[in-house]
């Protein structure tokens, strides 16, 4: 499985304003996912993001509040802007894994967000 | 609606002691079926996965888990619990490449 990174691994902001948050993959991917983990809740998927493409967003997120990047195969950002308290979440990346299978997905450690 | 559901929000067993968390699916078609666990502070580890064949899947840390088409179920299973089993776990569905998570249960591991 491949090796996943994340930065940061927390950090406080204060409401109206964004963090950008990374996802460092130690093998070239073709998908990569961003999801939301809201306090004693389960995963929600963000989108997903291709590299050379726009990210597909999925119903309820929408690009202005979450813009992501794909520059490159290991490589992502996810930026939360215009930070609400609501936002207050761990953020995780995930890529396909290994045999190609895009929902076999393996998963960085998460950035947990806590907007004041 | 495709869902994922885990009946159970909250387990505790005692270490040595056998595990059992259900899951139950609903979807069209049979979807491809994941256990993944998430330690305290970490991100969510892969325990095992179901795509076809053989019903019974063996995972990783001792983990096993059933495929039930009858009952829409994906139990997971562990003889013998350690207290680093302590954990919360989550069950999976996917039959594109979009993962629907199930709502989580926690397990407790007393001494």
């Amino acid at each position: 499985s491949a090796v996943i990174s994340q930065k940061p691994s927390r950090d406080i902001c204060q409401r109206g304003t964004s963090l950008t948050i990374q996802c460092q993959v130690d093998s070239q991917v073709t998908m990569m996912f961003w999801y939301r983990q809201q306090p004693g809740q389960s995963l929600t998927l963000i989108a997903t993001a291709n590299q050379g493409s726009e990210a597909t967003y999925e119903s309820g997120f929408v690009i202005d509040k979450f813009p992501i990047s794909r520059p490159n195969l290991t490589f992502s950002t996810l930026t939360v802007s215009n930070m609400s308290p609501e936002d207050s979440s761990i953020y995780l990346c995930s890529v396909d894994g290994v045999s190609g299978r895009a929902d076999e997905q393996y998963f960085g450690p998460g950035t947990r967000l806590t907007v004041t | 609606a495709q869902s994922v559901t885990q009946p159970d929000i909250h387990i505790t067993v005692s270490e040595g002691a056998s595990l059992e968390l259900r899951c139950n699916y609903s979807y069209g078609a049979t979807p491809y079926l994941f256990w993944y666990v998430q330690s305290p502070g970490q991100g969510l580890q892969l325990l095992l996965k179901y795509f076809s064949g053989d019903t019974l899947v063996q995972g990783i840390k001792g983990f096993e888990a059933e495929f039930k088409r009858s009952q829409s179920s994906f139990n997971l299973r562990k003889p013998s619990v350690h207290w680093s089993d302590a954990a919360e776990y989550f069950c999976a569905a996917s039959n594109d490449y979009k993962l629907s998570f199930g709502a989580g249960t926690t397990v407790t591991v007393r001494a």
